[in-house]
């Protein structure tokens, strides 16, 4: 059955090492996000992709970096650079085109990192 | 600058009755607006969403209100039941920079007591 997978669940780093996320779909979405979410906050646009090779800034993109080569994959990863990394992270797809505004989301991983 | 925003943090109900969750947004562009529930340690399932032309919409329990004038949206769970008990997150859609973004608020936590 169709879904978003993301992998591993739970993930945990020394400070200083890049880290990298990864996020799969089979639903044949063009559209790929991803978000942040901290406590008592909404969730945050990181980055995202309408379309494979092509990837955009979110609100937050410092200390992030993704690719997309494949249309299933969304990868990110998070980099030493970014100064406040512990965080439940969730990857978002959705088709494009008129009228579609649901996005799905996956199960997210939680970062920490020490 | 927070463009959507959920006033209350947390909204204890009883079991059986109403819960109404609100949700005030400022930008003018939002022409569509969905609602999210989501468990701890999970990723956000859709719930039920609005058109910018529609005042109202229903599925069930659920049924979301929109007053366009005073730029507001909310939520109504009748009757309560626990299985409801999650934070609940208010979005809205807009075409931000060429893509279709969701702006979310910082969730509303609702319990709803036996």
């Amino acid at each position: 059955d169709g879904g978003i997978t993301q992998s591993p669940k739970y993930l945990f780093r020394k400070e200083g090492q890049n880290v990298t996320l990864s996020c799969e779909q089979n639903l044949n979405h063009d559209a790929m996000y991803w978000y942040r979410q901290d406590p008592g906050q909404g969730l945050r646009l990181i980055y995202y992709s309408q379309i494979v090779n092509d990837f955009q800034k979110g609100d937050i993109a410092e200390g992030y970096s993704v690719s997309r080569e494949k249309k299933e994959s969304f990868p990110l990863t998070v980099t030493s650079a970014q100064k406040n990394p512990t965080a439940f992270y969730l990857c978002a797809s959705k088709l494009t085109g008129t009228g579609l505004y649901e996005q799905y989301f996956g199960p997210g991983t939680r970062l920490t990192v020490t | 600058d927070q463009q959507v925003k959920q006033n209350s943090p947390s909204l204890s109900v009883q079991e059986g009755r109403i819960s109404i969750l609100n949700c005030d947004y400022t930008n003018s562009m939002f022409d569509y607006f969905l609602w999210y529930k989501k468990y701890p340690a999970e990723g956000p399932t859709f719930l039920i969403s609005i058109s910018s032309i529609k005042d109202k919409n229903e599925d069930g329990r659920f049924t979301v209100f929109l007053n366009k004038s005073a730029k507001h949206l909310s939520l109504h769970i009748v009757p309560s039941q626990p299985g409801d008990s999650a934070v609940y997150f208010c979005a809205a859609s807009a075409i931000i920079q060429g893509a279709q973004k969701l702006v979310f608020g910082q969730g509303t936590r609702l319990t709803i007591n036996p």
